[in-house]
């Protein structure tokens, strides 16, 4: 079974902080993909990044970037010199052929940035 | 621009009615998804399909039924609506040339069930 688990509920910084959102998973599947959604208050989903197993490397765009290390099988995200459009619910998410490739999702984190 | 559409967007019934979400999607793609979420459960699957007449249960299937007869289009019907239904219901989809193909959802669609 897929299981992806997101610790932090809800998160709170003053703006210009930075801020990691964690994202640990487990999956019995050799390969498989790792995504980040971002929700904001207005409720679509906006796709953000995703990663296939194979590769570690660490990501960056702009303020945002992704840390994959499969040894602690964790996919953090961080936001450096938050602003307040980056409040929003953001949602890590797992798929793999053992999934049928249907995501599976995270419980979410709840980012407030305050002025 | 291709895009994916959902009606309707807020939609009020009554316990036991049928009802039905569309989902429109003008990229071509071969996966189409349906998702609920619920506070403190994220988002859970509900079903998906791979192709024209491919339709396959999620994690949260009971109650619901999909057909897929085009490619653009993966409605979602609630056989009998119940109280339990009242979500917010999302349908994605994705490519499906490639494994793991990154999903694209919709707006949403929140549904009340009084």
């Amino acid at each position: 079974a897929q299981k992806v688990t997101q610790a932090q509920t809800e998160i709170s910084v003053v703006e210009k902080e930075d801020v990691t959102l964690d994202c640990v998973y487990e999956t019995r599947d050799t390969t498989y993909y790792l995504f980040w959604y971002k929700q904001p208050p207005s409720g679509e989903l906006v796709f953000l990044i995703r990663r296939n197993s194979f590769d570690e490397q660490n990501e960056i765009s702009g303020r945002y970037s992704w840390n994959f290390q499969k040894s602690t099988s964790s996919f953090n995200f961080t936001i450096t010199a938050s602003q307040v459009v980056d409040s929003a619910v953001y949602f890590c998410a797992l798929t793999s052929l053992g999934s049928g490739y249907a995501l599976n999702f995270g419980k979410g984190t709840s980012l407030l940035v305050t002025p | 621009d291709a895009e994916i559409t959902q009606s309707p967007r807020h939609k009020i019934t009554e316990t036991g009615r049928q009802v039905t979400l569309a989902c429109h999607q003008t990229w071509n793609h071969n996966n189409m998804f349906w998702y609920r979420q619920d506070l403190g459960h994220g988002l859970r699957l509900i079903h998906y399909s791979y192709g024209v007449q491919d339709t396959n249960k999620g994690e949260v299937s009971d109650g619901y039924s999909v057909s897929r007869s085009n490619t653009e289009d993966l409605p979602l019907t609630l056989e009998s609506a119940a109280s339990s239904q009242t979500s917010v219901y999302f349908c994605a989809s994705s490519d499906g040339t490639g494994a793991a193909d990154t999903q694209y959802f919709g707006p949403g669609t929140r549904l009340t069930v009084l």
